[in-house]
């Protein structure tokens, strides 16, 4: 089955910084989510981002199909960032059925 | 709208007890799925149904769990005879025809003691 690696694993920050992470996958994908856990287990859709760029305010997703690689960038940080972001795909053959990573612990400090 | 909306939040069961799921999808969706996250595995696929339909069941456990989408009504996971390795949080998602961007659940989170 299709391959998700997410880098890093965990990452503190103080407020204010900015933040880049990372999502691997090793086939093609038709759907590739990025969701944030928050402390209390909810998962928060972030991005629905196969392809391309998109922003919503302090945070941007670009996927790159070709090189098989998304990025999620958070800037200006704030404390309830904190969190789990898990990277997801469809595993190949499903458009449906998302392998998720095992995610980004963002710790961000006061 | 109302998002995805999944009751019980939290449900504690005995061991050999019955836990019933419930999962409401977004307003307009047909698809819904559940999902597993267990503290050692990350989130994982358990099933896919349409209403009145399991489309895919590929990641159910062969025994004690089963699921529906009545024609009316919520989507149900149910869990049969409970053991403390079912102890983990299970979220149930939807999407709409023709897209699939799924949309998560707050989640129930599941304790077998």
């Amino acid at each position: 089955g299709i391959q998700v690696e997410q880098s890093p694993p965990d990452l503190i920050l103080q407020e204010g910084a900015n933040s880049t992470l990372r999502c691997n996958f090793s086939d093609s994908v038709n759907n590739l989510q990025w969701f944030h856990q928050n402390p209390w287990g909810q998962l928060i859709n972030l991005f629905y981002i196969p392809s391309g760029t998109k922003q919503n305010g302090r945070l941007s997703a670009t996927t790159v199909a070709t090189e098989r690689y998304s990025l999620l960038y958070i800037s200006s940080s704030q404390t309830t960032d904190s969190g789990v972001y898990f990277c997801a795909v469809d595993s190949g053959g499903s458009n449906y059925k998302l392998t998720f990573g095992k995610g980004t612990l963002l710790t961000v400090n006061p | 709208n109302a998002g995805v909306m999944q009751n019980p939040r939290h449900l504690v069961r005995r061991r050999g007890q019955e836990a019933r799921l419930r999962c409401s999808p977004m307003k307009g969706h047909s698809h819904v799925y559940w999902y597993r996250q267990l503290p050692e595995e990350g989130l994982k696929f358990m099933v896919y149904l349409q209403k009145e339909n399991i489309i895919d069941e590929s990641g159910m456990p062969k025994e004690r769990f089963s699921a529906e989408f009545p024609k009316e009504g919520p989507s149900i996971l149910r869990i049969q005879q409970v053991v403390r390795g079912d102890s983990a949080a299970y979220f149930c998602a939807s999407s709409g025809t023709g897209n699939t961007e799924a949309f998560f659940g707050q989640g129930t989170r599941l304790t077998v003691v």
